[in-house]
């Protein structure tokens, strides 16, 4: 049973980088597409982009100029990068298996941006 | 972008009743839909892919159907645990998006 953790930090100022790893143990990284999903507090569900295990990647349009993922397959991990970060960004992110249907997710991490 | 509308927002039942949630697509998704469960605390649990599928581990009392841009699922007779927030998302095109979810509440 795969299963993923996420971790970095839980406070962000604003203007300043939001970034993310996930960790992947029980399974490969390999032969998957991997997404990061993100829910602001008492909100709904917002998808913000894929990538392949070969580094492909797919964000939403809404998030595409301030996002970056990338996997690192040697470390069976995954990242996030969010750029110039503002209170709306303020969410719990969650990784996960799959660039469609998401079979398997992290336990989220709450990430709040302020000064 | 295509818009998921799911219905009713709330839905107040019984344990032992039947549940019927509603998603709607903006556009034809085709089949590509699928449906999580999430409870309070927690990350999302996939139910239903693919609109009929039932994940690993998914007792038989779900079940999901529809096709193109209207869907269903159905929890055939409510145990206490599955009262939480369902949520359906589509995988036809990106980005892909969620519903606003359905709170099944205890009546």
């Amino acid at each position: 049973q795969v299963q993923l953790q996420e971790s970095g930090p839980g406070l962000v100022k604003p203007s300043e980088t939001l970034s993310l790893t996930c960790t992947v143990s029980g399974g490969s990284i390999s032969n998957y597409y991997w997404s990061w999903v993100r829910q602001p507090p008492g909100k709904g569900l917002e998808w913000i982009g894929y990538i392949y295990y070969s580094g492909s990647t797919n964000y939403n349009p809404s998030l595409k100029s301030r996002v970056t993922i990338s996997v690192d397959t040697s470390k069976n991990q995954f990242s996030l990068k969010l750029i110039s970060v503002t209170a709306a960004d303020t969410a719990v992110y969650y990784c996960t298996r799959g660039g469609g249907t998401l079979d398997s997710w992290g336990q989220g991490t709450l990430v709040t941006v302020s000064s | 972008e295509i818009v998921l509308t799911q219905s009713p927002a709330t839905l107040s039942l019984s344990p032992g009743e039947r549940a019927t949630l509603s998603c709607r697509a903006s556009q034809s998704v085709s089949s590509y839909l699928a449906w999580y469960q999430q409870k309070p605390g927690q990350a999302p649990r996939l139910l239903i892919y693919d609109a009929s599928n039932r994940a690993t581990g998914i007792p038989a009392r779900f079940s999901g159907s529809g096709s193109g841009t209207d869907f269903t699922l159905t929890i055939s007779s409510l145990e206490p645990e599955d009262f939480a927030v369902y949520y359906c998302q589509h995988r036809s095109n990106s980005p892909r998006t969620f519903g606003q979810g359905t709170k099944l509440e205890i009546k």
